[in-house]
C-alpha cells in the first residue's frame, strides 16, 4: 500500500463546476497535510495546507481533513480552465522535524470551457 | 522577495559521470529539501538539510549526497550516473517543513 494515494484520474469537469480531489494516507499519526498544484512543465506550487479536522477555505479552494478516516480532499468551486493542472497531495509524518513530505502521484484535472 | 533558485536548469551527462546541482533557498529559510520527480515514480524525497545538518534522508543509494552551507545554499551531488537517474530534481525551501514548501524551477538531468 502506498503511503499517500490519490485518485489517478484524469478528472474532467466543465467550467463552473466543482472539482473534487481525494487523497488517503496510511500513517495515522500524520500531522500536516498539503495540496500543491503543478502545471505541465512547471514545478509544484503550494495552494493549501491543513492541520486539524474539518474544512479550511481559501477563495475558491476548500481543503477537508478527516484524521479518523485518514482522508484529505480538495474542492475547487467555480472551476476555471486555468485550474487545469496536476494536483499533488502531500503528507508530513508524525515525529519528524517536518522537512520530509510524502507525495501522492497526483490527480490531473482538466476543466473544459 | 526572491524565490528559490536552482542551477543549472538543464544538464546532459554521460553514464558514469558525476553531477552537482545547486539551490539557493528563499532568504531566511533554513530548511532545504531535495526531491526527484519522474513520470513513473512521482516525487521521491532525497534528503533535507537544516542549518547545515542533514535532518532527514530518503531511500536513495549512497551515490546521492548533499550538503548545506552556512548561507543555507545547498548542493546535491550524484556520482556514477546511471540512465535511471534521468529526472527532474527539485529543491524545496521552507522556514519549517511544517508550513509547506516553495519549490525551485528544478534541474532537468538527462543521462545518456
Amino acid at each position: 500500500q502506498k503511503e499517500v494515494e490519490q485518485n489517478s484520474g484524469p478528472l474532467s469537469v466543465p467550467e463552473g463546476a466543482i472539482a473534487s480531489l481525494n487523497c488517503t494516507y496510511s500513517d495515522r499519526g500524520s500531522q500536516s497535510f498539503f495540496w500543491y498544484r503543478q502545471y505541465s512543465g512547471k514545478s509544484p506550487e503550494l495552494i493549501m495546507s491543513i492541520y486539524s479536522n474539518g474544512d479550511k477555505e481559501d477563495g475558491r479552494f476548500t481543503a477537508q481533513l478527516n484524521k479518523a478516516s485518514q482522508y484529505v480532499s480538495l474542492l475547487i468551486r467555480d472551476s476555471q480552465p486555468s485550474d487545469s493542472a496536476t494536483y499533488l497531495c502531500a503528507v508530513n509524518p508524525r515525529d519528524t522535524n517536518a522537512g520530509k513530505s510524502t507525495f501522492g502521484d497526483g490527480t490531473t484535472l482538466t476543466v473544459k470551457p | 522577495k526572491a524565490g528559490v533558485t536552482q542551477t543549472p536548469r538543464y544538464l546532459i551527462k554521460t553514464r558514469g559521470q558525476q553531477v552537482t546541482l545547486s539551490c539557493s533557498p528563499i532568504s531566511g529559510h533554513r530548511s532545504v529539501s531535495w526531491y526527484q520527480q519522474t513520470p513513473g515514480q512521482g516525487l521521491q524525497f532525497l534528503f533535507e538539510y537544516f542549518s547545515e545538518t542533514q535532518r532527514n534522508k530518503g531511500n536513495f543509494p549512497g551515490r546521492f549526497s548533499g550538503r548545506q552551507f552556512s548561507n543555507s545554499r545547498s548542493e546535491m551531488n550524484v556520482s556514477t550516473l546511471e540512465l535511471g537517474d534521468s529526472a527532474l530534481y527539485l529543491c524545496a525551501s521552507s522556514s519549517s517543513g511544517d508550513y509547506g514548501y516553495t519549490f525551485g524551477s528544478g534541474t532537468r538531468l538527462t543521462v545518456v
